[in-house]
């Protein structure tokens, strides 16, 4: 199975910063990697697919990058509604996903 | 708006049996695959099975195959998740997803809507 590590596994950053989260595989899965957010009590929401498209419905804000082995989501100018844990997930042995550990988010 | 309702989920004893059912609405059903994904209490997200977009076709992660059954129902918008011979390891939220294609098996395929979710508890 291809592992999917996130870093870090938490952060604290206050409304307008430029937020950063890192995701490694431990395989060339080239731009095959989601990045979703969730919050307590909700439904996982899919914000970038394919490493850099902006999903539907997804702010602006956030940004996808990478191939290969290392990924980043940014989100610049942090609001308080992003408030969650953002997770990766490799979709190169679909259907058989992996997911990363997830990354908790908290606003100052 | 995509609407996915998770039902069934309750307290069962270790080696007992569930049904999980997910109703969808306002999307043509019949045209996505759909998946079940499981969150053990303060874990990640683990991809249990999915189905594709006519039912034709079936997918298990290791630790569930034998034991659970993913089925569908597009005449009435169900999707159906039997679980049975539950242990502990079972235990958590699971979650009906739709796929973004009817074939889960195409790489970059994509889970872009998700319920709330449904507990199971195994005790």
């Amino acid at each position: 199975d291809i592992q999917m590590t996130q870093s870090p596994s938490s952060l604290s950053a206050a409304v307008g910063d430029r937020v950063t989260v890192t995701c490694r595989a431990s395989q060339n899965i080239r731009t095959f990697l989601n990045w979703f957010q969730q919050k307590p009590g909700k439904a996982p929401k899919l914000l970038i697919y394919g490493a850099s498209i902006l999903h539907s419905g997804a702010p602006s804000r956030f940004s996808g990058s990478g191939s290969g082995t290392d990924f980043t989501l940014t989100i610049t100018s942090l609001q308080p509604e992003d408030s969650a844990t953002y997770f990766c997930q490799q979709s190169l042995t679909v259907p058989s996903v992996t997911f990363g550990q997830g990354t908790r988010l908290e606003i100052k | 708006e995509v609407e996915l309702v998770e039902s069934g989920g309750h307290l069962v004893r270790p080696g007992g049996s569930l049904r999980l059912s997910c109703r969808a609405s306002n999307f043509t059903f019949s045209d996505y695959a759909m998946d079940w994904v499981r969150q053990a209490p303060g874990k990640g997200l683990e991809w249990i099975s999915s189905i594709s977009s006519r039912g034709s076709h079936t997918y298990y992660t290791d630790s569930v195959r034998g034991r659970f059954i993913i089925s569908r129902d597009n005449g009435k918008n169900s999707l159906d998740l039997q679980m049975n011979s539950l242990t502990a390891d079972d235990m958590g939220v699971y979650f009906c997803a739709r796929g973004n294609l009817g074939d889960p098996t195409i790489q970059g395929y994509a889970l872009d809507k998700w319920g709330l979710g449904i507990l199971v508890t195994v005790s």
